[in-house]
């Protein structure tokens, strides 16, 4: 099962910032937090990553609470092509392993 | 360079059909798995395989789903006797091994399965 919580679907205005979190309480010492992406009838494309510093990269921010049992991907200024289901994903990072996705939260950008 | 390529993008079986996908990983990728995704839900893993290994089959929902990659380059994934169930969209996706251990995972378009 997958161990984190996101809502299932979030709307934004364009031009706005998109906010989506992520909850992982269970959270071990050695796992990171990973986000992916998977825009309609594409296979999922990842965005960024974290263990417990913020981050930031040319797609998006990601915010990580103190106790790492909370997180925040930031889409700075969302466009239409940002519409996609969004997977927060916790992983133990450099194990060559399967990723466990859970159903992700369905962000609507609106003109 | 090229991305993860599946073939075909589309295909329409008949129950109890046989069918054949096809993943090219990215060139050099060591790692290459398998997820199978319903409607509306996340992808979930089927098989993988480092190399021609395949290091976990714990995913396939039953013997009538078949994975190889003879070579560790070209892998393919076999459904017998296909069923209205199996229909979904199945993913491949690679990444390489560093000295730190594999990290992303880079998926490819994925094969449309419609089973009628």
């Amino acid at each position: 099962d997958a161990k984190t919580t996101q809502p299932p679907s979030m709307d934004c205005a364009e031009g706005r910032a998109a906010n989506l979190p992520c909850n992982h309480s269970t959270i071990s010492g050695n796992e990171y937090v990973y986000w992916y992406r998977q825009i309609h009838s594409q296979g999922p494309q990842y965005i960024i990553h974290g263990l417990k510093n913020n981050e930031t990269n040319e797609m998006a921010s990601l915010i990580i609470t103190e106790d790492r049992k909370s997180s925040t991907l930031i889409l700075p200024h969302a466009t239409l092509r940002d519409t996609a289901v969004y997977y927060c994903i916790v992983r133990v990072r450099g194990r060559d392993d399967k990723i466990i996705f859970g159903k992700g939260t369905r962000l609507h950008i609106l003109p | 360079g090229a991305g993860v390529s599946q073939s075909p993008r589309y295909k329409v079986a008949k129950r109890g059909q046989d069918v054949a996908l096809r993943c090219d990983p990215i060139s050099g990728h060591v790692s290459l798995f398998w997820y199978q995704q319903a409607l509306g839900q996340g992808p979930e893993f089927l098989t993988y395989f480092q190399n021609e290994a395949q290091l976990d089959k714990s995913g396939l929902p039953s013997d009538r789903f078949f994975a190889e990659r003879p070579e560790g380059s070209v892998s393919t994934l076999k459904i017998q006797r296909t069923q209205q169930e199996d229909s979904a969209v199945y993913l491949c996706a690679s990444s390489f091994v560093t000295s730190g251990g594999a990290d992303t995972q880079y998926f490819g378009p994925g094969t449309r399965l419609t089973v009628l």
